[in-house]
């Protein structure tokens, strides 16, 4: 989602829930995508990445879906537990950016127990 | 223990002051950057290295200095030319390959100027 000054979109599951995280992308150039987890007052961590030739991937309780038509991304959190709550980011990748990742501002994820 | 770490987790400075903030990495990284987080905002590049003795301005370089003796270290300066240094700092490195790459982060710095 997109951000506006201060205010993250926050999305709010209940404890074993499916949550979807999305994300609008802006270069229909960009080859690589990666999505980040970053907890509070720590460094973003890294979930899973996709590269343009797929369309999913999938991980450990995760799966990234890609849509180049529409430029939309997303992250797919099966069974979501509170562990899960923090802040997430997908970042692009494009030869045009000389390579260097352009990150969106970020979705909050809250879990309730 | 192989990442990147950076020093110190927090960090003091009075105006007018010049600080550095350690970042170092034993992934054998090619790759090293320097981003700003501010409250509720995306990361925005300060510089990038790809290789030693070698970095590039990112987005909001003015203020910011760094420098890439060693491959395991990036140092960045923010300099009282930096008028609003008040942020997160992160550093991140990548192996990299050209093709993109993902980028690890270290946990973090928090400036906060008094």
């Amino acid at each position: 989602g997109e951000s506006v000054g201060l205010h993250l979109p926050t999305l709010s599951v209940q404890e074993g829930d499916n949550s979807i995280i999305n994300c609008a992308y802006s270069n229909s150039a960009s080859d690589y995508f990666i999505w980040y987890k970053q907890e509070s007052g720590k460094g973003p961590q890294f979930i899973i990445d996709i590269r343009s030739n797929m369309d999913k991937r999938q991980g450990q309780r995760v799966t990234v879906l890609l849509n180049k038509t529409v430029k939309h991304l997303s992250l797919q959190i099966a069974a979501t537990q509170p562990g899960d709550s923090a802040v997430y980011f997908c970042a692009e990748n494009s030869m045009e950016y000389g390579n260097k990742l352009v990150f969106g501002a970020g979705t909050i994820l809250r879990v309730k127990s | 223990d192989g990442g990147i770490t950076q020093s110190p987790k927090y960090l003091f400075r009075k105006e007018g002051q010049n600080v550095t903030l350690s970042c170092e990495q034993n992934l054998n990284h090619d790759a090293m950057y320097w981003y700003r987080q501010d409250p509720g905002q995306g990361l925005r590049l300060i510089y990038y290295s790809q290789i030693v003795n070698d970095f590039q301005k990112g987005d909001i370089a003015e203020g910011y200095s760094v420098s890439r003796e060693k491959k395991e270290s990036f140092p960045l300066t923010v300099t009282s030319a930096q008028k609003n240094p008040t942020a997160f700092y992160l550093c991140a490195s990548s192996s990299y390959r050209g093709a993109g790459d993902t980028q690890y982060f270290g946990p973090g710095t928090r400036l906060t100027v008094l």
